[in-house]
């Protein structure tokens, strides 16, 4: 079945700076690819997606790209603030019989005033 | 628009105990829907997911169970409680059609 790496497990950057987190998916089937960020206590809330007929995507701060061939998908996120401190988790997803989404294990981020 | 809820918010219950988690859906037909279970700190585990009233994959072998009576009730049981069953247990739905999901509030669960 899919399994989907995240990397890394946690990432520490400077306000202003950019963070960028890596996974990597093994189902070449996957055609779909969201990220989630989950603040502490609550859940995960969907901030970007990607389909595998796109490469990159952006949305103001936010960017994903996906590399097909190679399996793997990154989501960047531009001059970070303290409130993007979060658990940040990639997924990939594809039809078996029904759609299906495979998490990667998240990536906990902290931005530093 | 669509809602989703999950209840109860928090539970506390002894091992070798029953469970029942219920999640439902406001706002949209026919959703997809998916059991989802994550321990402190780490990341987000499928359970089950279902296309339609009484169609349930399992993805994990384990002492849990789903069943989806209604088109937008999708519960989640045991009939008896591990310690290792705590965590935060999520219900997600997605239109049948699309694959974004969206996840309910969790019901945390300890197991003592």
């Amino acid at each position: 079945g899919e399994n989907v790496e995240q990397h890394p497990s946690t990432l520490s950057v400077q306000e202003g700076d950019s963070a960028v987190i890596k996974c990597t998916y093994s189902d070449s089937a996957s055609n779909y690819f969201p990220w989630y960020k989950q603040e502490l206590g609550k859940r995960p809330q969907l901030i970007i997606d990607i389909r595998s007929n796109v490469g990159e995507k952006k949305d103001q701060r936010i960017a994903v790209t996906l590399n097909k061939t190679a399996k793997h998908f990154s989501l960047h996120i531009t001059e970070t603030q303290p409130e993007d401190s979060a658990v940040y988790f990639c997924a990939a997803g594809l039809y078996t019989g029904g759609f299906k989404t495979i998490f990667g294990a998240g990536t906990r981020l902290f931005v530093k005033a | 628009s669509q809602t989703i809820h999950q209840w109860p918010a928090t539970l506390v219950q002894p091992v070798g105990s029953p469970l029942s988690l219920e999640c439902t859906v406001e706002g949209t037909s026919n959703p997809n829907l998916y059991w989802y279970r994550q321990a402190a700190g780490r990341g987000l585990q499928l359970l089950f997911y279902s296309v339609g009233i009484g169609q349930i994959s399992s993805e994990v072998p384990q002492n849990l169970s789903a069943s989806r009576p209604q088109d937008r009730q999708f519960i989640l049981s045991s009939k008896k409680l591990l310690l290792s069953d705590s965590g935060f247990y999520l219900c997600a739905w997605s239109s049948a059609n699309l694959e974004t999901q969206y996840f309910g509030p969790g019901t945390r669960l300890l197991v003592l």
